[in-house]
């Protein structure tokens, strides 16, 4: 069983706070790290999939980084928003493709 | 994501009652999975199919049986439900892209309380 973990497992932020959270994952037969957002009553949506050390990722106001020799990913999320409120799950793609989940953060954006 | 259905979306039953489990999907994919997602657990892997005849065990296969019905179609089953099976229940379909990853798409849940 892989080990993946996120950090941390909940956070309350103010609306237009900057914020970031942490994935941490096996170093060893990386194939791709995937990062989810999952809002309450709805399902996981795929935000960003990094493959490559260094790869840096943005969309909007969210973007992510990945380091895969020491093992993690970070997820920040500038100027947050009430409607960014949700839970923000990583998940490791190891070379036999399948997918490892971590716990998630939930994250939430008071107005 | 509505190319990808579950049902039913929530189900309340008894200790010992058979349960199943509907998923249904319209993106052509090969491969589908069933998820149940506990607090704080992450989404953990009960069996997994990339094709009509393949199935596979994920991490959390006790107490659980799939059958892949047609490529569209994939079901979960409790033979005899327990209470430690009360869960959010995911299905999640993907194809291989282009470089060999997997982007999963999943459906809307089915929440399980047995009581």
């Amino acid at each position: 069983i892989l080990n993946v973990e996120q950090s941390p497992q909940s956070l309350h932020v103010q609306e237009g706070d900057s914020t970031n959270f942490t994935c941490s994952f096996p170093s060893s037969n990386f194939y791709a790290l995937h990062w989810y957002r999952w809002e309450t009553a709805k399902s996981p949506k795929a935000l960003f999939v990094m493959t490559l050390n260094g790869d840096e990722k943005k969309k909007g106001r969210i973007s992510a980084t990945l380091n895969t020799k020491e093992g993690y990913s970070y997820l920040y999320i500038k100027g947050s928003q009430p409607e960014d409120s949700a839970t923000y799950l990583c998940a490791f793609n190891n070379a036999g493709n399948m997918l490892t989940f971590g716990g998630g953060t939930r994250l939430m954006v008071k107005p | 994501d509505a190319d990808v259905t579950q049902t039913p979306r929530n189900r309340i039953t008894k200790t010992g009652k058979r349960i199943m489990l509907e998923c249904s999907q319209t993106k052509g994919h090969d491969r589908m999975y069933w998820y149940r997602q506990d607090p704080g657990l992450g989404l953990r892997l009960i069996y997994y199919s990339f094709d009509v005849k393949d199935i596979n065990k994920g991490e959390i296969s006790d107490g659980y049986s799939v059958s892949r019905q047609a490529q569209a179609k994939f079901s979960l089953s409790l033979e005899s439900a327990i209470p430690n099976q009360t869960a959010l229940y995911f299905c999640a379909t993907s194809k291989v892209r282009t470089g060999g990853l997997e982007e999963q798409f999943f459906g809307p849940g089915t929440r399980l309380t047995v009581l």
